[in-house]
């Protein structure tokens, strides 16, 4: 099926822990994104890319690192986790910035 | 650097009802606006989007009105059925940014039988 694919749905990890999230689309789009979602404070950036080989930090970088792999693949490292970054994380792509399509998130737990 | 105001945060409305969401940005260079729905469980999928060049549009049961003066959209559901309950997000973007859509806080709506 065509779409948006997020490994893992599910992650917990203790505070300082390091883990990539993976995310691959298969729509020859252009542009790709990661956001958290948090009860209240709706979807923020973290990073995005709007071509292979470019990335630029969005409203809540820190403590993120993300890598452009190729054209279909978007990942996003944490260094050394935090409980503040509990969250569910969605990975989206897009032809233009026009028509998101989002994977279907990880449920992220720092303890 | 919230944007794109949205309200209300969550909303209840009986079936058959009329549900109403409404968002308010600040930059005037906003030139597209859509609306995602949320299911529990799953990413946002787009529902509908508008462009500044018209005040209304309409698809089934989903309308988006928008005022441009007031710097104001809003999402209508007509006859609103249990299946549309979810969250809905607000977004705007500007067509010279290549870049990023920037989302409302989101706006959970329960329908009740």
């Amino acid at each position: 099926n065509a779409g948006v694919t997020q490994t893992p749905k599910f992650q917990v990890l203790k505070t300082g822990q390091s883990m990539t999230l993976q995310c691959a689309q298969d729509m020859n789009h252009n542009s790709m994104y990661w956001y958290r979602q948090d009860p209240g404070m709706g979807l923020r950036l973290i990073y995005y890319s709007a071509s292979e080989g470019t990335t630029d930090k969005g409203e809540v970088p820190n403590g993120y690192n993300v890598s452009r792999l190729n054209k279909r693949e978007f990942s996003l490292r944490l260094e050394s986790a935090a409980p503040s970054q509990t969250s569910v994380y969605f990975c989206a792509s897009s032809l233009s910035n026009y028509g998101y399509t989002f994977g279907s998130g990880t449920r992220l737990t720092v303890v | 650097q919230q944007q794109v105001k949205q309200s209300p945060q969550s909303l209840i409305v009986q079936k058959g009802g009329i549900s109403i969401i409404n968002c308010a940005y600040e930059n005037t260079a906003f030139d597209y606006f859509p609306w995602y729905q949320q299911f529990p469980g799953k990413g946002p999928a787009l529902l509908i989007a508008i462009r500044p060049d018209v005040s209304e549009k309409k698809e089934g049961r989903f309308t988006i009105s928008f005022n441009k003066s007031a710097k104001q959209f809003s999402l209508h559901i007509m006859d609103s059925q249990p299946g549309d309950s979810a969250t809905y997000f607000c977004a705007a973007s500007n067509d010279y940014n290549t870049d990023k859509l920037i989302f409302g806080t989101g706006t959970r709506l329960q329908v009740f039988p």
